[in-house]
């Protein structure tokens, strides 16, 4: 059974840091890995999507990669800005099973 | 992309009675799924929507407790039946559209107080 951690559960940055969240899962047979971001009392934004053969994306100040072999990934975000506030999930899916499984996600606080 | 509303937003039921909740998206998709988000957890897969055929649950879920709707390739219904204050949580519906290039979108979520 596919298992997604995410560290830290939580970070607390002022405003302008280079910041890096973690995720791991424990079964390398994915399909792909999405980064979400969620608003208090709000649905889900997709931010990423990495297919299992890719390395990397990149979308604006976000980085996202992809080490499958080693089962991780990391979300960079560059010169943070208090905007990025918001819970990070990262989430997997595999070849013939397209849900999702989510991590715990990283709650982000940027001070200004 | 895909756009997805769900109706309710919100709701307060009584213990015992169920909630139907409704999920609408602005183009045919391949996949829809319902998720649940308990207060302060990470989201969990209730189940598989398969248009046209009875939805494929996860461990854990019943089709008694929560039976599923999908009439065509835009719409889908999720039932709490029989609530309980455990039952108290967001739910998600999602959907991954057609060339979409895999990616997931999210509906803004039903967020359900069981009194």
């Amino acid at each position: 059974k596919q298992e997604v951690t995410q560290i830290p559960a939580a970070l607390s940055v002022p405003e302008g840091e280079n910041l890096v969240l973690n995720c791991s899962f424990t079964d390398s047979a994915i399909y792909n890995l999405q980064w979400f971001r969620q608003d208090p009392g709000k649905g889900l934004t997709s931010l990423l999507l990495i297919q299992s053969s890719q390395r990397e994306q990149t979308s604006g100040r976000l980085n996202a990669s992809l080490d499958k072999s080693s089962g991780r990934s990391t979300l960079y975000i560059a010169a943070s800005q208090p905007g990025d506030s918001a819970t990070y999930l990262c989430a997997v899916s595999r070849t013939g099973r397209r849900a999702l499984t989510f991590g715990s996600g990283t709650r982000l606080q940027v001070q200004p | 992309s895909a756009v997805i509303s769900q109706k309710p937003s919100r709701d307060i039921c009584q213990r015992g009675t169920s909630l139907t909740i409704q999920c609408q998206v602005d183009s045919q998709v391949t996949m829809m799924f319902w998720y649940r988000q308990q207060p302060g957890q990470s989201l969990t897969l209730i189940a598989t929507a398969n248009q046209g055929s009875e939805a494929t649950y996860e461990s854990g879920f019943v089709i008694d407790k929560f039976p599923i709707s999908r009439p065509n390739l835009t719409f889908s219904t999720l039932t709490v039946s029989n609530m309980s204050p455990e039952d108290s949580s967001i739910y998600l519906c999602s959907v991954e559209a057609v060339g979409g290039a895999d990616t997931q979108y999210f509906g803004p979520g039903t967020r359900l107080t069981v009194l």
